[in-house]
């Protein structure tokens, strides 16, 4: 199975300002199409997960621009350019190029 | 707006078969990869599965494989999740979800809680 890798896996930050977060997988995930199977998804308090990214950087619809994704190969990175209260949760990687479907960790973002 | 829904027993026996079904609502069933994930009680998620909207070739988890069948019935636009054999391992909120052919999720339920206990 692919091993996917985040960090940090708690992340306090103070609400208007960036962070980022990193996900690495135990394999390439470049597909022989040229695509890179990697999704991000946000799960906040109580709900269940939410698309925000999918081939790592096309937004999914709703996603508010001050999320923005990217990476290539094995390395990873979904930044969030503002905090906002509303951006509190779990935050997801999942890998989608090889069977079984792997997720990361997850990495909590909270309000110092 | 797609709105997926997932049905079924909240609490089921050890050794018994948990049995799920997902709702798909405001959207066609056609065309899309009806996925199954769970996530144990403070955990992570864990890809149980999915099966395509014409019901042949599921993809399973290998850990799960030996326990678990897919099935989707289109005329009601809805998909079904069957584990067998179940034990307190397999207490978890169970999402459905509908995922791409780049194998991304992008709707899910609600989730329902299962607890497997005696």
């Amino acid at each position: 199975d692919i091993v996917m890798t985040q960090t940090p896996l708690s992340s306090p930050v103070t609400l208007g300002q960036p962070a980022s977060i990193s996900c690495r997988s135990s394999q390439s995930l470049v597909y022989s199409d040229g695509n890179t199977y990697l999704s991000w998804l946000q799960q906040r308090p109580g709900q269940p997960p939410r698309l925000l990214f999918y081939k790592t950087s096309n937004r999914f619809s709703g996603v508010p621009d001050r999320f923005s994704a990217s990476g290539a190969g094995t390395d990873f990175t979904l930044e969030i350019r503002r905090v906002e209260a509303e951006d509190v949760g779990v935050y997801y990687c999942m890998q989608s190029i090889q069977f079984p479907r792997t997720f990361g960790q997850g990495t909590k973002l909270e309000i110092k | 707006q797609v709105q997926l829904q997932e049905s079924g027993p909240g609490l089921v026996k050890p050794s018994e078969t948990l049995s799920l079904t997902c709702t798909v609502s405001g959207g066609s069933i056609n065309n899309h990869y009806w996925s199954w994930i769970r996530q144990p009680p403070g955990k992570g998620l864990e890809w149980i599965g999915y099966i395509f909207n014409d019901g042949g070739s599921p993809k399973y988890n290998p850990s799960l494989k030996s326990r678990l069948t897919m099935s989707v019935d289109t005329s009601k636009t809805q998909f079904s999740l069957k584990l067998s054999s179940v034990t307190a391992a397999d207490t978890a909120v169970y999402y459905c979800a509908r995922g791409h052919g780049a194998g991304y999720l992008d709707y899910w339920g609600q989730g329902t809680l299962v607890t497997v206990s005696s």
